[in-house]
């Protein structure tokens, strides 16, 4: 079956640097979010993305976050400046329909630790 | 907005035995799917089931199958012959053209 690749799988950041999350969708799949999940609570919506652009963000979504997709392959989260509680586990999904009869495919995670 | 609601922060099964996971959600949207999502200590989200709400048929796979009852906006996950492999965190997820939303998750627990 197809499948969602994320990389790195672990990521170890400095308080205050920039890091990058990348994520490859499956190859036509059209639209491709991004999820947290906070170590023992809920995951949590952030971004969807159709079309190069953002089709709708959670208020957890604010400046400090952007997304790409600068090749036509790899879709990226990049969070500019990490603080402490950016400590998450982030997945990537992807899906080649936005209605309701297909299902989000999950790619494994990252694991983001800002210390 | 939709909201989905799991009321059992943790549940416990002998193995062997059955168990179920209650979702209760909130909408006023006539088109959606329910999807109960596994995340083993992997922390990897594996899908278990999905129900697609203009069915009436309850979904079933395999030693899953779900209780969906659209007028109480209720999505329960039964797991039949339960088995240690299947203890994990529990999701249960609303999708809609608005997007994706999940519960706060059900801990489940396999006692051998």
């Amino acid at each position: 079956e197809p499948e969602v690749t994320q990389t790195p799988s672990h990521q170890v950041t400095q308080m205050g640097q920039e890091v990058i999350l990348r994520c490859v969708p499956i190859s036509n799949h059209l639209y491709f979010y991004w999820y947290r999940q906070i170590l023992g609570q809920k995951v949590e919506f952030l971004v969807s993305f159709y079309n190069n652009e953002i089709s709708e963000k959670s208020e957890i979504f604010d400046d400090q976050f952007s997304v790409e997709r600068p090749d036509g392959s790899n879709f990226t989260l990049k969070i500019r400046s990490t603080k402490l509680e950016d400590s998450a586990m982030y997945f990537c999904a992807s899906s080649d329909l936005t209605g309701t009869n297909e299902k989000l495919f999950f790619g494994s995670g990252t694991q983001l630790s800002v210390l | 907005a939709q909201t989905v609601t799991q009321s059992q922060p943790e549940m416990s099964v002998q193995e062997a035995e059955t168990v179920t996971l209650s979702c209760t959600y909130d909408t006023s949207e006539s088109d959606y799917y329910l999807f109960w999502y596994k995340q083993p200590p992997s922390r990897q989200m594996i899908l278990v089931i999905r129900q697609e709400a203009y069915k009436q048929q309850n979904a079933t796979e395999n030693r899953f199958s779900v209780n969906f009852q659209k007028a109480a906006k209720s999505f329960s996950l039964k797991i039949s012959d339960s088995q240690l492999g299947d203890a994990a965190m529990y999701f249960c997820a609303y999708r809609s053209v608005r997007g994706m939303r999940f519960g706060a998750g059900t801990r489940l627990t396999v006692k051998p």
